[in-house]
């Protein structure tokens, strides 16, 4: 059973530039969220997608937004990139119920430069 | 809001010994409690959880008990391994799968 897998796994883009990445979550699950995790830090809640809407954000602009298909897999998309954007992002999955676990994917890191 | 606290690192320890971290936490209603663990380079992996209040859990030798009177999640192991170098976040779920992480302990485990 594959867990949560994320691509691609290493990118450098351009200030300015759009990034977009992609998760396929763990089989059977229906709830894809993505978060940031800047250097040194935890990871940051940034949207959380439910039969393919947005249900929940946290913190951050509209330069991030998000896509979930049919199929349960996501895209995270950031525009006009800031080299403040550079980090790991992860990408989680789960059931949606309450106290259920969540799996984490090893993470795509995003290098702004 | 919710908020996760935990002691700041590094925490070095030699092999064998015991350890704790601490783990506090404030949020509405009644959360789930999680530790998961980075190692370098990697994604996070759940290391345990906690759904109820009383609840310990436990995996791989470390536990944590879920304290709802102290508000607080310490992970505990009695006998350290190098290998359990890693960094150690904390988090809690009020509901929704929407995790809400501590800033990380790091851990250095000496031969």
């Amino acid at each position: 059973d594959a867990g949560v897998t994320q691509s691609p796994t290493h990118l450098i883009k351009t200030r300015g530039q759009q990034v977009t990445l992609r998760c396929s979550p763990k089989s059977g699950h229906d709830t894809v969220s993505w978060y940031q995790q800047a250097l040194g830090q935890g990871p940051q809640f940034i949207f959380q997608y439910y039969e393919e809407e947005e249900r929940q954000r946290g913190n951050f602009p509209d330069r991030f937004s998000g896509h979930q298909y049919p199929n349960y897999s996501s895209e995270l998309n950031v525009n006009a990139l800031l080299l403040g954007d550079s980090a790991l992002y992860l990408c989680a999955s789960s059931l949606n119920a309450f106290g259920n676990t969540i799996y984490f994917g090893e993470g795509s890191w995003l290098t702004v430069v | 809001g919710n908020s996760v606290t935990q002691m700041e690192g590094p925490v070095t320890l030699s092999e064998e010994a015991f350890l704790t971290i601490n783990c506090t936490y404030t949020a509405t209603g009644y959360p789930s409690l999680f530790w998961y663990v980075q190692y370098p380079g990697e994604g996070l992996q759940l290391l345990l959880k906690a759904t109820k209040a009383d609840d310990k859990g436990s995996n791989k030798g470390f536990e944590a008990t879920y304290r709802k009177e102290t508000t607080s999640f310490h992970l505990e192991k009695g006998s350290v391994q190098v290998s359990d170098s890693a960094v150690y976040f904390c988090a809690l779920d009020s509901g929704y799968s929407t995790l809400t992480f501590g800033k990380g302990t790091m851990l250095l485990v000496s031969p």
